[in-house]
C-alpha cells in the first residue's frame, strides 16, 4: 500500500539554524498538510497546501516557516530560525480530496520526523 | 475551528473488554473520521462516517454519528492489546483540526 514518506526521522539542530523536513506524499495525492506534536501533548494543524499555494494556515505558522513543493514528488517544511519551543515531531499528511468536499478522503500521515532543537 | 473533543482522556480495560470513546463538535460536519496514534508514530486512519449515516463497522470498529447532539462514539469490540493507542475524532473541515485525544490501555 502506498505511504508517506518522511525523512530524516530525528534531527538535531541548534537554536537559530534552518531546518528542512522533507515528505513525499502519496503519488496520486493533491492536498498536502504539516502538523506537528509536541511532546505529551496533541496534534496541531500547521499548514495546508493544494495547487502550490497554501490554502490555510494556523497561528502557529508564523513567518518563520514555509512550505514548497519544489518538484512533482517532495514537500518540504521549513524553518529559517528554529527556536526551543519549535522542539515536536513534525507529521507531514496527504489526502486524495480536499477536506471541504463532501466526499473528502482521509488524511494519510508519514511516521514523522523528531526535531530537536539544542 | 470545527475541532473533535474526544471523552475520556483516557481509558484503560482489560483485554477482551470493549471501549467506547466519545467524541463532540462544535459545528456541521459533512463526515466525521477517527484515528488512531500509536506513542511516536503517524496518525492512521480507522474508519469514516459521512453525516447521512447514523452508524457505521468496521471489522471491531462501530461508530455512531449523532448529527442533532454533534457526537460520535467509537466502540472497539473484544479488544486486544495490540488496541492500546490514542484515538482522535476529526469533524471535516478546512484546518482537520485533531483534539486531546482518548489514550486507551488494554491490559493483557
Amino acid at each position: 500500500e502506498p505511504e508517506v514518506t518522511q525523512t530524516p526521522s530525528h534531527q538535531v539542530t541548534q537554536m537559530g539554524q534552518e531546518v528542512i523536513l522533507r515528505c513525499v506524499p502519496i503519488s496520486n495525492h493533491l492536498y498536502f498538510y504539516w502538523y506537528r506534536q509536541i511532546l505529551g501533548q496533541k496534534v496541531e494543524f500547521l499548514v495546508s497546501f493544494y495547487n502550490n499555494e497554501i490554502s490555510e494556515k494556523s497561528e502557529i505558522f508564523d513567518d518563520q516557516f514555509s512550505v514548497e513543493r519544489p518538484d512533482g514528488s517532495n514537500f518540504t517544511l521549513k524553518i529559517r530560525s528554529t527556536k526551543l519551543e519549535d522542539s515536536a515531531m513534525y507529521f507531514c499528511a496527504s489526502s486524495e480530496t480536499g477536506t471541504l468536499s463532501s466526499y473528502n478522503s482521509p488524511l494519510h500521515f508519514g511516521n514523522g520526523t523528531r526535531l530537536t532543537v539544542t | 475551528s470545527q475541532q473533535g473533543e474526544e471523552d475520556p482522556q483516557a481509558l484503560s480495560i482489560q483485554e477482551g473488554e470493549n471501549a467506547t470513546m466519545n467524541c463532540s463538535y462544535k459545528t456541521s460536519i459533512n463526515n466525521l473520521q477517527w484515528y488512531r496514534q500509536n506513542s511516536g508514530r503517524g496518525l492512521v486512519h480507522l474508519i469514516l462516517i459521512r453525516s447521512n449515516e447514523r452508524e457505521k463497522h468496521s471489522g471491531r470498529l462501530r461508530v455512531t454519528l449523532d448529527t442533532s447532539k454533534k457526537s460520535s462514539s467509537l466502540l472497539i469490540t473484544a479488544s486486544r492489546a495490540a488496541d492500546t493507542a490514542s484515538y482522535f475524532c476529526q469533524g471535516g473541515s478546512e484546518k482537520l483540526v485533531f483534539g486531546k485525544g482518548t489514550k486507551l490501555t488494554v491490559n493483557p
